[in-house]
């Protein structure tokens, strides 16, 4: 089955550092979208991307977190200057789209420590 | 915002039982998304419900939509250790390819 792959796996960095985390979604997909998970608590939305704009984002997706899709199959999440409170597992996730109602697939996910 | 509840939040079973998991929604669903995690892996999609009175099975596990109430439910049969894991129910808003919206999850564990 296909599948969405994030790398990398494990991802660290010092406060005020910049990292990118980077997803190739399932290939005929149109919709990506982040989500992330601090530890013990929801799995909560950051943003949807489709027809190379933001759709959706939510108020965790303040001016420090920037989507790109720079090259037709990579599809990434910048935190600009990280801070302790982005420790957490960032999921990538991406669904085909058209009937609206699709299942969304998820990567394994990039665990993010801010030291 | 689509808050969904459920429970319980955690759950021991003996291996072999039977168990349920709710999922409860403040607001009109439009279509309910089961989802598994196990530690230190993604979302793996379990089943979609888009009909009130809707009702899938896969293997062991089956669930059942009810959307006068706002609710659904996983119902696992004679449970398994590889059933052990966070169960997460989502919802979307109607007519739309926006973002699903998770439940708090329901962490299982399978005893011997």
């Amino acid at each position: 089955e296909p599948e969405v792959t994030q790398t990398p796996s494990h991802q660290v960095t010092q406060m005020g550092q910049e990292v990118i985390l980077r997803c190739v979604p399932i290939s005929n997909h149109l919709y990506f979208y982040w989500y992330r998970q601090i530890l013990g608590q929801k799995v909560e939305f950051l943003v949807s991307f489709y027809n190379n704009e933001i759709s959706e984002k939510s108020e965790i997706f303040d001016d420090q977190f920037s989507v790109e899709r720079p090259d037709g199959s990579n599809f990434t999440l910048k935190i600009r200057s990280t801070k302790l409170e982005d420790s957490a597992m960032y999921f990538c996730a991406s669904s085909g789209g058209q009937g609206g109602n699709e299942k969304l697939f998820f990567g394994s996910g990039t665990q993010l420590s801010v030291l | 915002s689509q808050e969904l509840e459920q429970s319980p939040q955690s759950l021991i079973v003996q291996e072999g039982k039977n168990l349920t998991i709710n999922c409860t929604s403040s607001k009109t669903l439009y279509g309910l998304y089961w989802y598994k995690q196990k530690y230190g892996e993604g979302l793996i999609f379990l089943m979609m419900l888009q009909k009130g009175g809707e009702e899938k099975s896969h293997e062991k596990i089956t669930a059942k939509l009810d959307e006068k109430k706002q609710q659904s439910s996983l119902h696992i049969t004679a449970s398994q250790p590889s059933h052990a894991g966070i169960y997460l129910c989502g919802a979307r808003r109607a007519g739309t390819a926006s973002k699903l919206t998770f439940g708090t999850g329901t962490r299982l564990q399978v005893t011997l």
